[in-house]
């Protein structure tokens, strides 16, 4: 069983749509949990970190669920250059992360 | 601010050959790591550094990498022989400093392929 599973897609949505990524990790004592964000052949960069209580930023909405070990991103009013990999990131320890295999989505107009 | 550099952007050997990644992390950033994504898998970790010193290297593969950072700044990622299923992406990332708050930046990778 992979440490951290995701739904890799692709996920087709037209723009303007809600769409929400799913992410679950097998490790009960995972510290850390992140979205990052990676567009084709660049390097992955931090869309959000999420909190137990949830959290929000503009559009994107962020949730965990630790007794479930269940992280989820909900994307709203989807924009064309939301397209990309959406990669599920767990944080073990102080430093080592943990990283899905990712999600691709893809904004269609 | 300049943000962390690696080169090459790709490198393309044959197996059996040596290749050298350098990175280059954010300025003033102790924390060093290395990762890598081979092809249809997930970013693995491979090691870290704070400064000069290896802290954790448990994500090394084999002891074909040597990983070193003199001098604490900039830190090489050797692979010698380099075989098939070497072949990814090989990404940098620092942090100042640990824990919770403390964000990875990354680094563009280096593309090697062996053939």
């Amino acid at each position: 069983r992979k440490e951290v599973e995701q739904d890799p897609g692709p996920f087709n949505v037209p723009e303007g749509a809600t769409v929400a990524f799913n992410c679950t990790y097998s490790n009960s004592a995972s510290q850390s949990f992140f979205w990052y964000r990676q567009d084709c052949r660049k390097e992955p960069k931090l869309l959000m970190s999420v909190y137990s209580s949830g959290n929000e930023d503009g559009r994107f909405t962020a949730q965990l669920n630790r007794a479930s070990q269940y992280i989820s991103l909900l994307i709203r009013d989807s924009k064309l250059s939301d397209s990309a990999t959406y990669l599920c990131v767990v944080r073990e320890n102080n430093y080592q992360l943990i990283w899905g295999a990712g999600t691709k989505l893809i904004i269609k107009p | 601010e300049a943000g962390v550099t690696q080169f090459p952007s790709h490198s393309v050997i044959e197996k059996g050959q040596t290749v050298t990644l350098r990175c280059d992390p954010i300025s003033g950033h102790d924390n060093l790591y290395w990762y890598r994504r081979v092809m249809g898998k997930e970013i693995k970790f491979l090691l870290h550094f704070v400064k000069e010193s290896k802290q954790d290297e448990s994500g090394m593969p084999n002891n074909r990498f040597l990983a070193e950072r003199t001098g604490g700044t900039y830190s090489t990622l050797k692979v010698q022989p380099a075989e098939l299923e070497d072949s990814g992406v090989y990404f940098c990332a620092s942090s100042r400093g640990q824990g919770s708050g403390e964000t990875q930046y990354f680094g563009p990778g280096t593309r090697l392929l062996v053939l």
